[in-house]
């Protein structure tokens, strides 16, 4: 049973570019969760997708922006990169919108110069 | 959310139980308590949640107390493997956080030989 996989593991971007990010939720999961990791702090909840609509938004800026498709995955867009940007995204699934109990990916590494 | 503390950090002895404190004054009748934990440079992992009776599954134990305004995490053989962040969390139960996690500092813990 493959788990939450994301892509790619690492990406380097210069400021002002735009960058989209990669998740494919556990099998059997509809709903997707996106987090932002910085150094030594907590994750952050960016947005929720459920049924290919944005169902739940953090304190982000409109430059994150997202999409899911009919097979559940999903991708996170950011674009107008700042250095501020550079974190550990973090996509997370569950099996029903609204929950709690969700099951994260490894994460994708974004640095920004 | 409730607002939880937790200590920064914890130490522990490899095989002896691990018992993580959480401070949930605030919380609501009808709030969960989740935890998960973080393994350096992995996504969090769901560990396990409550309302109000005592929990265990494979993983761990979670003892609420009776006025629910505090609960530990055992962690009931720890090996060096369970070195991580843990998080103490209560959603705010349908409520405008709807399916957001709200991550804190956590507590550090870490297992030794």
């Amino acid at each position: 049973d493959a788990g939450v996989t994301q892509s790619p593991t690492h990406l380097i971007k210069t400021r002002g570019q735009q960058v989209t990010l990669r998740c494919s939720p556990k099998s059997g999961h509809d709903t997707v969760s996106w987090y932002q990791q910085a150094l030594g702090q907590g994750p952050q909840f960016i947005f929720q997708y459920y049924e290919e609509e944005e169902r739940q938004r953090g304190n982000f800026p409109d430059r994150f922006s997202g999409h899911q498709f009919p097979n559940y995955s999903s991708e996170l867009n950011v674009n107008a990169l700042l250095l501020g940007d550079s974190a550990l995204y973090l996509c997370a699934s569950s099996l029903e919108v609204g929950s709690y109990e969700q099951y994260f990916g490894p994460g994708t590494r974004l640095t920004v110069t | 959310d409730a607002k939880t503390t937790q200590p920064p950090s914890m130490d522990c002895a490899e095989g002896r139980a691990a018992n993580l404190p959480c401070n949930h004054s605030t919380i609501s009748g009808n709030e969960y308590v989740y935890w998960y934990r973080q393994i350096h440079s992995q996504g969090p992992q769901y560990i396990i949640h409550g309302l109000k009776n005592n929990e265990t599954n494979e993983m761990a134990s979670l003892i609420i107390t009776e006025d629910r305004k505090s609960s530990t995490l055992i962690l009931p053989h720890a090996t060096l493997r369970d070195t991580a962040v843990y998080y103490c969390i209560v959603p705010n139960a349908g409520g405008t956080s709807y399916g957001k996690l709200t991550f804190g500092q956590g507590t550090i813990l870490t297992v030794h030989p």
